[in-house]
């Protein structure tokens, strides 16, 4: 398996501008999570999604993001309009489906580091 | 004061050197974590437990829930395991809270 893909892995936009984030979770895995890591703050979650339904979104910084997972195999994180705070690297990772009472390890992906200018 | 405490922040060591890298938390969980994350690099977990202890190579992660503490031990230190060490605890939510992580470098 290839792991969990992220795209882009660089992104450098202007202040305003709409940016999307897209994720593609390991094969099989039923839970996916948004993460955003800054010097300041370090790892936060933002969102996460459970049989592609969001179940925890209270870590979204404000309305200008939003996350949607339309099928198994694919995740979105969109900032619309951008501000240069958002710069900071955001993570998507995956896990498997819950075989007991606890949950299972998480995979991230590599990462996508944005830079609002 | 944060939920999940790492200590120490900053590690320097010696090539050959034991490590340790402690977490303590202040939540009730079902699960803690230690993940790795090199500059400029992804983050990989290398352990989940939630009890007792694991070991993977020169690795060993022991948890005491009762003290609500975890160790991460790295023996016979090397170069490659300079990294960014993270622990994070999971609750019945299935959300994790993350320390801010323990610079690590160790030198030749």
């Amino acid at each position: 398996d290839a792991g969990v893909i992220q795209s882009p892995r660089h992104e450098v936009t202007e202040m305003g501008q709409e940016v999307t984030l897209r994720c593609k979770p390991i094969s099989g895995h039923d839970y996916l999570f948004w993460y955003r890591q800054t010097m300041m703050r370090g790892l936060e979650l933002l969102i996460y999604f459970n049989n592609n339904v969001p179940i925890d979104d209270s870590g979204m910084p404000e309305d200008r993001f939003s996350a949607k997972m339309p099928n198994a195999s694919f995740s979105t994180l969109k900032i619309q309009p951008s501000e240069p705070r958002d710069s900071a690297v955001y993570f998507c990772a995956s896990s498997p489906p819950r075989l007991g009472p606890s949950y299972n390890e998480q995979f991230f992906g590599p990462g996508t580091r944005l830079t609002v200018l | 004061k944060n939920e999940v405490e790492q200590s120490p922040q900053n590690l320097t060591a010696q090539e050959g050197e034991f490590i340790t890298i402690n977490c303590s938390y202040s939540v009730g969980i079902s699960a803690l974590h230690w993940l790795q994350q090199h500059p400029g690099g992804g983050i990989v977990s290398l352990f989940m437990l939630s009890s007792g202890k694991k070991k993977h190579g020169r690795l060993i992660a022991t948890i005491n829930i009762q003290e609500k503490h975890s160790s991460l031990h790295i023996t016979a230190s090397h170069p490659r395991d300079s990294a960014v060490y993270i622990c994070a605890v999971g609750g019945a939510t299935n959300k994790l809270i993350f320390g801010t992580g323990t610079l690590l470098a160790v030198q030749p």
